[in-house]
């Protein structure tokens, strides 16, 4: 079993949709949570950090549940530019290694 | 401010050669990361630098493979007798603090190419 597991898709979404992400980690002992965000062969970059609390940042809303090891990335009124992979990230118990999953593309289309 | 840099951009080498790759993480920065990513997959970590030392190296994929970074601000990683399987983006990442809680900057990468 994968340490993040993510589904690879891909979405095709209309503009203004709103479209869900999911991602699970295995090791139950993992410390922080994270979206990343990579535009075809660019490199990653942080989109939002994950809380248990859950946490939203415009249009994005990400929740963090502990007991399910089940991440989630919600994006509403879906634009054009939100088109790109979406990497879900846990580090470890150290709080050192970073772990990635394979990733979820998502495309939105006029 | 600069970003993290990564040099070269690309290389191109031949099965059994040795290769280096350079990360200027940006200034101030106590951590810096090295991982690789294949094709539609995630990066995969490789190992993590807190300061001069490798703080966790478990990622390295066998002893081909070593980083190093003297004076706690470039790093190089380094593989010996490279193989077709080597062929991949490496990028590299640097954060302010020690830890995984604090957001990562990457570099845009090496493209390493092996023949």
């Amino acid at each position: 079993r994968k340490e993040v597991e993510q589904d690879p898709g891909p979405f095709n979404v209309p503009e203004g949709a709103t479209v869900a992400f999911n991602c699970t980690y295995s090791n139950s002992a993992s410390q922080s949570f994270f979206w990343y965000r990579q535009d075809c062969r660019k490199e990653p970059k942080l989109l939002m950090s994950v809380y248990s609390s859950g946490n939203e940042d415009g249009r994005f809303t990400a929740q963090l549940n502990r007991a399910s090891q089940y991440i989630s990335l919600l994006i509403r009124d879906s634009k054009l530019s939100d088109s790109a992979t979406y990497l879900c990230v846990v580090t470890d118990t150290g709080g050192f290694k970073t772990i990635f999953g394979a990733g979820t593309r998502l495309f939105v289309k006029a | 401010g600069a970003g993290v840099s990564q040099t070269p951009s690309n290389k191109v080498t031949e099965k059994g050669k040795y290769v280096e790759l350079r990360c200027d993480p940006i200034s101030g920065h106590t951590a810096l990361y090295w991982y690789r990513q294949s094709l539609g997959q995630g990066p995969e970590f490789l190992i993590y630098f807190q300061g001069t030392g490798a703080a966790d190296d478990s990622g390295l994929p066998n002893d081909r493979f070593f980083a190093v970074r003297p004076e706690g601000s470039v790093s190089t990683l380094k593989i010996q007798r490279t193989e077709r399987g080597d062929s991949a983006v490496y990028l590299c990442a640097s954060s302010l603090d020690s830890g995984g809680a604090t957001e990562q900057f990457f570099g845009p990468g090496t493209r390493l190419t092996v023949l």
